[in-house]
Parts: C-alpha cells; structure tokens; sequence
C-alpha cells in the first residue's frame, strides 16, 4: 500500500544551524502539507503546498521556514536557524485532492531536538 | 473559525468494556470531521471522517462517531475495547478553505487487562 515516508526519523541540531527535513508524499498526490507536534501538545498545521507553490500557510510559518518540491517526488522543509522551540515532531502529509472528500495521508514523522 | 475541543486528556479503560472520546467542535461552515489514530512512534492514520453524509460513521477497527449538530459533538466510541487500541486519539475538523486540518489536544487512551 503506496505510503507517505520521511527522513531522517529523528535529527538533532545544533541551536542557529539549518535543517532539511525530507518527505517523499505518495505519488499520484497533488496537494502536501507539514504539521509539527510539539512534545505534549496538539498537532499544529504549518504550511500547504499545490501546484508549486504555497496555498496556505500559519504565522508559525515565518520567514525561517521555506518549502521546496525540487525533483517532483520529493518535498522539503527547510528551517533556516533552528531555535530550541523548534524542537518538535514534524508530519508531512499528502493528498489526492482538496482535503475533506479526499483523506491527507502523514508520514510517520521527523523528530526534530534542537540543543 | 473552525475549532475543536477533546475532553480528557486521559481515558482509561478495561478491556472489553466501551470506550468513549469526546469531540466537540466549533465551525462556521458546514463541518468536516475526523478521528486519527497515533500508535507509538507512528504516524497519524485515519479512523474515519464525517463529510455530511450520514451522521453515523463507521471506521476502521470496528470504532465509530455520531454527528450531532444540535451538540456540535463528535464522539468516538467501539463498544468493547482492545488492548491493540491503546493510543493518542485526535479529533480534528477541516479549515474553511480545505486546506487544513485543525487538531484536538488529543486523548491518549489505556486499555488495562
């Protein structure tokens, strides 16, 4: 069964370094998404990706965040100078169409420990 | 804006007994609702979801919810509990602009012999 997977399952950084969080969504999918848990809390949407660019995005989503689809199978966060607050659970997550009639599908999660 | 409240962070039951996770929610559109399931270091997998059909839903692992309008509820329940069911619950709705999901707090839920 087609899966949404993500690499790396857990990476620690160093406080002020960049990371590239990697998602590989299903392939028939058109529309991807990140979430972030942080440790003890809900699940928070950050940012949705159609067509190339961004559709929507949340004011967690600032300028230190981008996201890049660079190769058509791939999909990327990138957290420029990582704080310790971004220390989190990162979801990608990917659908076939607009979410509601069509399911979003996550990954199993990037465990993101800035020190 | 489209919100949701889970009621109890913790539920524990004891195996073959019912189980009961509260949702309710709050939205300005007709909603759409779901229940994700998180088993340990796992990803989020879908239960089932609501998307104004009928308002008894039925998912996966014999767990079902009832669409109440007139309580803004969305209450998760399966009639007898398993042990392969304890895990974090979310309730979440979806945004206005579909584009979103918009999650619970969660209930992590026990299953004790």
């Amino acid at each position: 069964e087609p899966e949404v997977t993500q690499t790396p399952s857990h990476q620690v950084t160093q406080m002020g370094q960049e990371v590239i969080l990697r998602c590989v969504p299903i392939s028939n999918h058109l529309y991807f998404y990140w979430y972030r848990q942080i440790l003890g809390q809900k699940v928070e949407f950050l940012v949705s990706f159609y067509n190339n660019e961004i559709s929507e995005k949340s004011e967690i989503f600032d300028d230190q965040f981008s996201v890049e689809r660079p190769d058509g199978s791939n999909f990327t966060l990138k957290i420029r100078s990582t704080k310790l607050e971004d220390s989190a659970m990162y979801f990608c997550a990917s659908s076939v169409g607009l979410a509601g009639e069509n399911e979003q599908f996550f990954g199993p999660g990037t465990r993101l420990t800035v020190l | 804006a489209q919100s949701v409240t889970q009621l109890g962070s913790h539920v524990s039951v004891s195996e073959g007994a019912l189980v009961l996770l509260r949702c309710n929610y709050s939205s300005s559109v007709p909603p759409y609702l779901f229940w994700y399931v998180q088993y340990p270091n796992q990803g989020l997998q879908l239960l089932l979801k609501y998307t104004s059909a009928a308002t008894l839903v039925k998912g996966i692992n014999g767990f079902e919810a009832e669409f109440k309008k007139s309580e803004t509820s969305f209450h998760l329940t399966k009639p007898s509990a398993h042990m392969s069911d304890a895990a974090e619950y979310f309730c979440a709705v979806l945004s206005g602009g579909y584009n979103k999901l918009i999650f619970g707090a969660g209930t992590r839920l026990a299953v004790h012999p």
